[in-house]
């Protein structure tokens, strides 16, 4: 099973600011990773694939990076509804894993 | 547009069984791979079956195995998890998601909680 880990577990950022989330694979998953944010009571929403290739409808101050076992979620002027907890996934193997989330709260 | 509509969750005993229903609308359904994702109260995601779009191949997360089977009825659109032996670890909201990749679409989620 490919082990997920992500840093921080809080990050404190003030609007306007830019946020930075890591994911760290155990394995390589090559560019076969997600990110997906979830608010209190809501379903997750897929952010970005393929590493890097935002889904459709996602503002573009979203942006993923990296390859192989280090990938970055950057936020680039977090805004008010940017607060939220972000999880990174790969697709690389079965099972399927998720990190165990980072939570963005307000600073 | 693409909705994905879990039902079937409830309030069971340890041991006892629940099957849990899918129904999607606003793309082929007969087309996709389809999951069921797990979050425990207060918990991260976990990923628990796939079932392939010609339900030609299956995958379970090893909790799950033996006890737990994905299905799909491509002309009613609906996706199933047949649980059976529930365990209290199994308390969770059950999201049904599409994709062959990444999930790119959830529903809103049913609610299992195993009690004594």
């Amino acid at each position: 099973e490919i082990v997920m880990t992500q840093s921080p577990a809080t990050l404190s950022v003030s609007p306007g600011e830019r946020a930075t989330l890591s994911c760290r694979a155990s394995q390589t998953v090559s560019s076969n990773l997600a990110w997906y944010q979830q608010k209190p009571g809501q379903a997750p929403r897929l952010l970005i694939y393929g590493a890097s290739t935002r889904a459709t409808g996602i503002p573009a101050r979203f942006s993923g990076g990296g390859s192989g076992t280090e990938f970055t979620l950057t936020i680039s002027s977090l805004q008010s509804e940017d607060f939220a907890v972000y999880y990174c996934q790969q697709y690389e193997n079965w099972p399927r894993t998720f990190g165990q989330g980072t939570k963005v709260e307000n600073k | 547009q693409v909705q994905l509509v879990e039902s079937g969750g409830g309030v069971v005993q340890p041991g006892t069984s629940l099957r849990l229903s899918c129904e999607a609308s606003g793309f082929s359904f007969r087309s996709f791979g389809m999951h069921w994702v797990r979050q425990a109260p207060g918990k991260g995601l976990e990923w628990v079956a796939l079932i392939s779009y010609d339900a030609g191949n299956h995958q379970y997360i090893d909790s799950v195995k033996g006890r737990f089977t994905i299905s799909r009825d491509n002309s009613k659109n609906t996706l199933y998890l047949q649980m059976n032996s529930l365990r209290t670890e199994d308390t969770a909201v059950y999201y049904c998601t599409r994709g062959a990749k990444e999930f790119d679409y959830w529903g809103q989620g049913t609610l299992v909680a195993v009690s004594s």
